[in-house]
């Protein structure tokens, strides 16, 4: 399977604990995205990757939370002393602004399975 | 005001029907826009883009409406297999990002 991968898929943790997600982007490309999305909601963005550079941080990404991509392919995104709030799917993207794109300015964006939270 | 409002449904509807989900955005200087497709407990997936001349795949109809900030999907001739979430996204070159309105469930009956 080619496409972008997450791991762990779930993970339950106790509030105040520290979690570490990962993601594998599709291999040849150079935008990688991470959103949240809980129940009932659309994803919501937090932050965005070109190559090794973190150029957008959403305001939802607290001082708890960090992430990572020190060699421009797999992203982390750590949450420190986790929160019931913290609950959600935490979904990866990536994309590459190439040939091929899809029409327009815009590089389509495809998702991993994404890691289910539960804080406890 | 969410950035992307969408009416959250359910949709209940019989095989064979026709649908139309309608979704508005706030953002004017919004540049790019689609329709992703979110089953259960999945990952989204980009189901068509939409331009403002409208643009059509298979039973899948989707129109932008820029002056009154609204974007359209029509499904037509509704199969089982269409049941799911339809998410409007809207693309900002400004931050790179994509927003996602809150999603409108179908559901398909036989």
């Amino acid at each position: 399977d080619t496409g972008v991968s997450q791991d762990p898929r779930h993970k339950i943790t106790k509030r105040g604990q520290n979690v570490t997600f990962r993601c594998d982007p599709i291999s040849e490309h150079n935008r990688l995205y991470w959103y949240r999305q809980t129940l009932g909601q659309g994803p919501e963005f937090l932050t965005y990757f070109q190559n090794e550079a973190q150029l957008e941080k959403s305001r939802l990404l607290s001082d708890r939370f960090s992430a990572e991509r020190p060699k421009g392919s797999f992203s982390t995104l750590e949450i420190q002393r986790t929160e019931q709030g913290d609950s959600a799917m935490y979904l990866c993207a990536s994309s590459y602004p190439g040939p091929g794109r899809s029409r327009g300015n815009t590089d389509t964006q495809y998702f991993g399975p994404g890691t289910r939270l539960t804080v406890l | 005001r969410k950035e992307v409002e969408q009416d959250p449904g359910p949709f209940n509807v019989p095989e064979g029907a026709t649908v139309a989900f309608n979704c508005t955005y706030s953002n004017s200087a919004s540049q790019s826009f689609f329709w992703y497709r979110q089953d259960c407990r999945k990952e989204p997936k980009l189901l068509m883009s939409v331009y403002s001349s409208g643009n059509e795949d298979g039973r899948f109809t989707a129109q932008l409406n820029r002056a009154s900030q609204y974007i359209s999907l029509l499904i037509r001739d509704s199969k089982l297999s269409d049941s799911a979430t339809y998410l409007c996204v809207v693309y900002n070159n400004a931050g790179n990002m994509l927003t996602f309105g809150g999603g409108t469930r179908l559901m398909v009956k036989p």
